[in-house]
């Protein structure tokens, strides 16, 4: 079965210095990989997905993720944070095998605290 | 393009009742998911309809269950209410399905008493 494991429920960082949101995943087929952001009383929001088109992926708010398929991970990274990046950050991954359904599979969050 | 709309935002309930959640998806997306959160088990996939169909379900009792209607619009229901149904009930909606982005709604908060 495939899971999500994000490491750290809280990681707190100085504003404009680097952000790290770290999520491994388990799949036995090449998964398609998403993180989603969710600000406080809203729902979530996509920052950016893999879809085996390139290993380095390019979002929004300045966000990328890089997708290693030897460590299975899908890390989150920003160079520089921002006070508005605070939020919880969720990394999700696509159930295979039964086509494209509409089924993600979410990690546990991060609750991301930018320090000014 | 509108986004994704839930009704109500708020709820409460006592336990024993019912409720039922509405979900109108962005126009012309056909796959509507139901997913609920909350602080001890995170986000949990509820169902997805696609087509007027229920195309995958989650590990949620029979007292949830859903419907979508031809115009795309969803709804589900929970019977029933236990004090642990208590969470935000997120709708999102896609063209096909997970693969292609999902946009999600608000969310609903339900609060059982």
């Amino acid at each position: 079965a495939q899971s999500v494991t994000q490491l750290g429920s809280h990681v707190s960082v100085s504003e404009g210095a680097l952000v790290l949101l770290r999520c491994n995943y388990s799949s036995s087929v090449p998964p398609y990989l998403f993180w989603y952001v969710q600000y406080p009383n809203q729902g979530l929001q996509l920052l950016l997905k893999y879809t085996s088109a390139a290993t380095l992926v390019k979002g929004i708010n300045g966000f990328e993720a890089e997708f290693k398929k030897s460590e299975t991970s899908f890390h989150l990274t920003k160079p520089s944070a921002h006070m508005s990046d605070a939020a919880e950050y969720f990394c999700a991954v696509s159930e295979m095998g039964s086509g494209n359904t509409g089924k993600l599979i979410f990690g546990q969050g991060t609750t991301l605290q930018v320090k000014p | 393009k509108a986004g994704v709309t839930q009704t109500p935002r708020y709820l409460i309930k006592t336990r024993g009742q019912q409720v039922t959640l509405s979900c109108s998806p962005i126009s012309g997306h056909r796959s509507v998911s139901w997913y609920q959160q909350t602080p001890g088990q995170g986000l949990q996939f509820l169902f997805e309809y696609f087509s007027e169909t229920q195309r995958n379900k989650g590990n949620f009792p029979g007292r949830f269950s859903g419907r979508q209607f031809s115009n795309s619009r969803s709804e589900m229901n929970v019977s029933t209410l236990e004090l642990g149904d208590s969470a935000l009930y997120l709708c999102a909606s896609s063209l096909q399905g997970a693969r292609e982005t999902q946009y999600f709604g608000p969310g609903t908060r339900l609060l059982v008493l």
